[in-house]
């Protein structure tokens, strides 16, 4: 255990479909990531948040929303995904610019 | 921004031996590159780091080297065991702003009983 939950662990959802992923660590920390992994790719970074506030923003397309409401907790709304949107997304938390933690993942699959 | 690549995507080796995982870096401000283990069905884990004010650490079983000068670095298990076995990623950052890591496309080792 990292101290970074994610849930649900499985999504499948349809293209027309909303749902939230969500995040939340114990560790403390004030920064926060949402990372997406697809085959073969490299990890690749969707969203900062720190202290609250987004920090980053690596042109994600609008059909995925981040929320965060403090530092323990982040979201990532879902809705009017692609079937190429289907992935592993992490969640991943920091102490400032130190090491970051990951959760497990929600492998998501858009039908 | 920064490119990392890492090689290989996937290293065989038999159990007691020692396995290598290289990764390049484009960005010269980069100063910070972790390794993390990802086994299935769970997020990576950070396995060990390092800083560009040192050359080598070692942990245990694990050493990672850093050449700043040619801009790469390396992984290194010796005395490899099955539970070794999991897909390996290398990353830099340059510890500014937001932390950015950038990560390679990853290594899976298995180890052989």
């Amino acid at each position: 255990e990292t101290g970074v939950t994610q849930t649900p662990r499985h999504l499948v959802m349809g293209m027309t479909n909303k749902k939230s992923l969500k995040c939340e660590q114990h560790l403390g920390h004030n920064a926060m990531y949402w990372y997406k992994q697809s085959a073969k790719k490299p990890l690749e970074l969707m969203f900062v948040y720190n202290f609250k506030e987004q920090t980053e923003n690596n042109s994600v397309p609008s059909r995925f929303s981040p929320e965060c409401p403090n530092s323990s907790h982040l979201f990532l709304h879902l809705h009017t995904l692609q079937p190429e949107d289907s992935a592993l997304y992490l969640c991943a938390s920091s102490l400032s610019t130190d090491t970051q933690y990951f959760g497990p993942g929600t492998r998501l699959t858009v039908l | 921004g920064e490119n990392v690549e890492q090689h290989p995507s996937t290293l065989s080796v038999q159990e007691g031996d020692s396995a290598v995982i290289k990764c390049t870096y484009s960005d010269s401000a980069s100063n910070y590159f972790p390794w993390y283990k990802q086994e299935l069905g769970k997020g990576p884990q950070l396995i060990i780091d390092i800083r560009s004010n040192v050359g080598e650490k070692k942990d245990q079983r694990i050493a990672v080297t850093l050449n700043k000068t040619a801009k790469h670095f390396s992984l290194h298990i010796t005395e490899t065991q099955p539970e070794d076995s999991a897909v390996y990623f290398c990353a830099a950052s340059n510890n500014a702003g937001a932390n950015n890591l950038f990560f390679g496309t990853g290594t899976r080792l298995t180890v052989i009983p």
